[in-house]
């Protein structure tokens, strides 16, 4: 089975602050994914990558930025975080084409 | 956005009967995606069917792609308590890479 790893699970931020959250895959997938999940609606793509030192804007990037140093790791960046992006974060990889996705356990954040 | 207007809808059934769920979409893709996402937990891939497939069978699931007219359904005949959950469906533009979300199904099976 293979594994999404994020980290942390659960972080509290203050408004203006500085939060990174990593996600890590050792499956050799070479697409991963950034999503977030408000209470109550789908998964909303923010940032993917095709590969190490690719990163692409998904549908909604403004407030984010991502970063993927490797074929493992894909982190995402908030440089200043507000209180509209409380939410839950999901990172996913998959081997690109039409085969199966697979995701983590997700990151609940709280910015105060 | 990819979807059409679908917000989280809610269906609640006795455990035993057979339920299914649609979705549309927008633009093109080469494969749907069917989640299923329990409550606390990550989306799980139940079931893929490719833009050159019509019907998709795994167990008790049966998805249905129309390309003619973009949508897509998942069926689950004799549901079980367990199967109670908020069920995805997502396009793969396999082009773009982007996998994206319909807003999704939350189902309730009453024991």
């Amino acid at each position: 089975e293979a594994a999404v790893t994020q980290s942390p699970r659960n972080k509290v931020a203050v408004t203006g602050g500085k939060v990174t959250l990593s996600c890590n895959q050792t499956n050799n997938h070479n697409n991963m994914y950034w999503y977030r999940q408000d209470t109550g609606h789908g998964l909303r793509l923010i940032h993917y990558s095709y590969g190490a030192g690719s990163t692409e804007k998904g549908d909604i990037p403004d407030g984010y930025k991502a970063s993927r140093p490797s074929q493992e790791n894909f982190s995402l960046i908030l440089e200043l975080a507000t209180p509209s992006q409380t939410s839950v974060y999901f990172c996913a990889s998959g081997m690109g084409g039409n085969t199966e996705v697979f995701f983590g356990k997700g990151t609940r954040l709280t910015v105060v | 956005s990819q979807w059409g207007e679908e917000n989280l809808q809610a269906l609640s059934i006795q455990e035993g009967e057979d339920v299914t769920m649609n979705c549309s979409y927008k633009t093109y893709t080469t494969v749907v995606q069917w989640y299923r996402q329990k409550s606390g937990k990550g989306p799980a891939q139940l079931i893929l069917i490719r833009s050159n497939e019509r019907e998709k069978r795994s167990g008790r699931l049966r998805a249905t792609l129309d390309t003619s007219s973009q949508s897509s359904s998942l069926s689950i005949t004799g549901t079980l308590a367990t199967d109670t959950a908020v069920y995805f469906c997502a396009t793969l533009n396999y082009n773009q890479g982007k996998l994206i979300f319909g807003q999704g199904t939350k189902l309730s099976i009453k024991p």
